[in-house]
């Protein structure tokens, strides 16, 4: 099934632990991004990846971290997690960068406590 | 700084017609995107406008105005799957999306 897959769907995690949230895409698209979406509030980016090999600091970077090493996968990790990390985060990817449409996967509900 | 207004939630009836307003002040604008996402799943794409004017596609609709900084979203002949948020998200100087907070939309029957 074409599209975006991410993992795990849900996670409950202990601050200071490491976390990798997965994204994989199989539609070929250059441009990658990963949001964050709390309630109340609009999504707001994390990083973003235009092409592989590249990656840009979004909105809200810090305590997070990405890679682009093929035009595929775009994990996020969280470093040493904290609670104002719980959050549904969602993948996206777009054809031809932020003025084309976003295709989102289905989200990585994480919990920190 | 950058800011995005919709109404937070709105109600309408089954059959119906709705309009959902967005008001945005960014750095910039090269184009304004309407999402839709139901509750607890991703959003997908309903509308992108860059110039003036609206544009129609099937039961939505999607009207711009820059010189006002002011978009809408018209949904006719309301179904109960219509029930979801809708996300408003201009673009600004730097091809950043800039996302509101997004209208609940409940249709009642």
């Amino acid at each position: 099934i074409a599209g975006i897959t991410q993992a795990p769907t849900s996670q409950i995690l202990a601050a200071g632990r490491r976390m990798t949230l997965r994204c994989t895409q199989d539609m070929r698209h250059n441009a990658m991004y990963w949001y964050r979406q709390d309630l109340g509030l609009g999504l707001r980016l994390i990083h973003y990846s235009n092409t592989a090999g590249t990656t840009g600091k979004g909105e809200v970077p810090d305590g997070y971290s990405v890679s682009r090493a093929n035009t595929d996968d775009f994990p996020l990790t969280l470093a040493s997690a904290v609670p104002s990390q719980t959050s549904v985060y969602f993948c996206a990817s777009s054809e031809t960068g932020e003025t084309g449409e976003l295709f989102f996967g289905e989200g990585s509900r994480l919990t920190v406590l | 700084g950058q800011n995005i207004d919709q109404p937070t939630e709105m109600t309408a009836t089954e059959g119906a017609i709705v309009q959902i307003n967005c008001t945005y002040q960014t750095s910039g604008f090269n184009g304004l995107f309407w999402y839709q996402q139901h509750a607890g799943e991703a959003p997908t794409f309903l509308s992108y406008n860059v110039l003036d004017g609206l544009e129609e596609k099937g039961r939505f609709s999607s009207f711009l105005s820059r010189s006002k900084g002011y978009s809408y979203l018209l949904l006719k002949e309301l179904q109960m799957k219509d029930s979801a948020s809708y996300l408003c998200a201009p673009l600004d100087s730097n091809y950043q999306l800039i996302w509101g907070a997004g209208t609940k939309l409940i249709i009642k029957p």
